[in-house]
């Protein structure tokens, strides 16, 4: 696609139910990323996929958080048994090569738990 | 930890003034990227700097890398109401792959 997409753009969740968010990256790239955005705040790393592979996990905040990616294209970000804490905005971005081209991003998915 | 400092966290200037962000780190950067972020919206990049004492210029915006790769600064002239945002700096250090973001610099310019 032309850019990096991401759904759903808004999700609201009950306290303890899962969630499941998506990333569409550009065609053709070949690393992937998950940042965390809460409100006024910087960008958390979360995660960074290599083709199909996660060669770097260390920002997922628990075991409730994994991520999966597949055919080196589509990436899906759940959340176990959400809490109020993890209500906050989801990045994706991609790029072609990985730490030595820029990073596209998508518009984020504002996640809010209730 | 690798710790990306950005400065100011805050500003809030007049249309037509001049303003500065910086953007520090103790550690070499392989790759500097600069992102605007408005509400509501993904980062979208900037510019990209990569060697040491690069200087890139894009409008009114001009960017320099520093001679060690370890800092960086964001240079507006004569800033518009429609410079107002959220400005990031993210930087890759050597040996790694994964982009370090600043906390941002939110910026606010009156008419």
């Amino acid at each position: 696609g032309a850019g990096v997409s991401q759904s759903p753009s808004n999700k609201v969740t009950e306290k303890g139910k899962d969630v499941e968010l998506r990333c569409d990256p550009i065609s053709g790239h070949t690393a992937l990323y998950w940042y965390r955005q809460s409100l006024g705040q910087g960008l958390e790393f979360l995660i960074y996929f290599q083709g199909n592979s996660a060669p770097d996990k260390s920002g997922l905040p628990s075991d409730r958080f994994s991520a999966e990616r597949t055919g080196g294209s589509v990436s899906t970000l759940t959340i176990q048994r959400t809490q109020q804490e993890d209500s906050a905005v989801y990045l994706c971005a991609s790029s072609s090569s990985g730490g030595y081209t820029e990073a596209f991003f998508g518009q984020g998915t504002r996640l809010t738990v209730v | 930890t690798q710790l990306l400092e950005q400065s100011p966290q805050f500003l809030s200037i007049q249309e037509g003034e001049n303003l500065t962000v910086y953007c520090n780190s103790s550690s070499v950067f392989s790759s500097l990227q600069w992102y605007r972020q408005e509400p509501g919206e993904g980062p979208v990049l900037l510019v990209t700097v990569v060697t040491g004492g690069e200087v890139k210029k894009l409008k009114r915006l001009t960017f320099q890398f520093g001679d060690a790769r370890k800092d960086s600064s964001l240079h507006i002239t004569a800033a518009q109401t429609g410079d107002t945002g959220l400005y990031l700096c993210a930087g890759v250090y050597v040996g790694t792959y994964k982009y370090i973001f600043g906390t941002g610099t939110r910026l606010k310019v009156l008419a």
